[in-house]
């Protein structure tokens, strides 16, 4: 079974940091490219950024570009999301997600961004 | 960016009847590179992560009930469901992973 756990989210100030983390399990990681998608009230589903299984391609969402940063881990099967520069509009449940269509998605991680 | 437009944004059906919903991309999702349209269909229920239900347009997820059809092409698309399930309350969201930036519709709303 896939199994996909966000940790990392929380309380942040605007300009503030975070990095979240995704572990993976029940599937060959190295195989698969891996997704960033966040959620919010407002937004509605929002791709982030993805990253191919073997860090070739990486793609970012315009309104996160230059400060977000996508990673991975092959050898831990593990996923990162590198958040800097927080803004206010970066709040949101992050779910991490796999697939080359994205298949599977995890339960998310809570960011809010406030003052 | 490729823009998603659902409809309805909200849709009340009764056990047992038949729902569509209708979403159209801004420009083509149908790919030459092997024939296909890169969109898929997803089921967020109450409280939960969204689920895989189709892509390709019209290849079901494994394990995804034969009740849910996805149709169409180029920039119009359907998800069917035949016969109305309680547990199929829920939100539905179509997807093109196209090209970046992928993109969502805004959602359907699935109530009985």
């Amino acid at each position: 079974e896939v199994q996909l756990v966000e940790s990392g989210g929380g309380l942040v100030q605007p300009g503030r940091s975070l990095r979240l983390s995704c572990a993976a399990a029940g599937f060959k990681f190295d195989d698969y490219a891996m997704h960033w998608v966040r959620q919010s009230p407002k937004k509605g589903l929002e791709w982030v950024s993805s990253l191919n299984r073997n860090r070739a391609t990486i793609a970012y969402a315009e309104s996160v570009k230059g400060r977000f940063t996508i990673s991975r881990d092959n050898a831990k099967n593990s996923l990162y999301l590198q958040m800097d520069s927080l803004r206010v509009e970066d709040s949101g449940l992050y779910y991490c997600a796999s697939g080359n269509v994205i298949g599977h998605w995890g339960r998310g991680t809570l960011v809010t961004v406030s003052s | 960016d490729i823009v998603m437009t659902q409809s309805p944004d909200s849709l009340a059906v009764s056990l047992g009847e038949r729902a569509s919903i209708s979403c159209k991309s801004s420009q083509t999702v149908f790919h030459s590179s092997n024939n296909k349209n890169w969109l898929a269909w997803y089921r967020q229920k109450p409280g939960q992560s969204p689920e895989l239900l189709v892509y390709w347009a019209s290849t079901r997820q494994s394990g995804v009930p034969d009740r849910f059809r996805g149709s169409g092409s180029g920039t119009d698309f359907t998800l069917t469901i035949s016969s109305l399930q309680a547990e199929d309350v829920a939100v539905y969201y179509c997807h093109q992973y196209y090209k970046t930036p992928y993109t969502f519709g805004q959602g359907t709303k699935l109530e009985i």
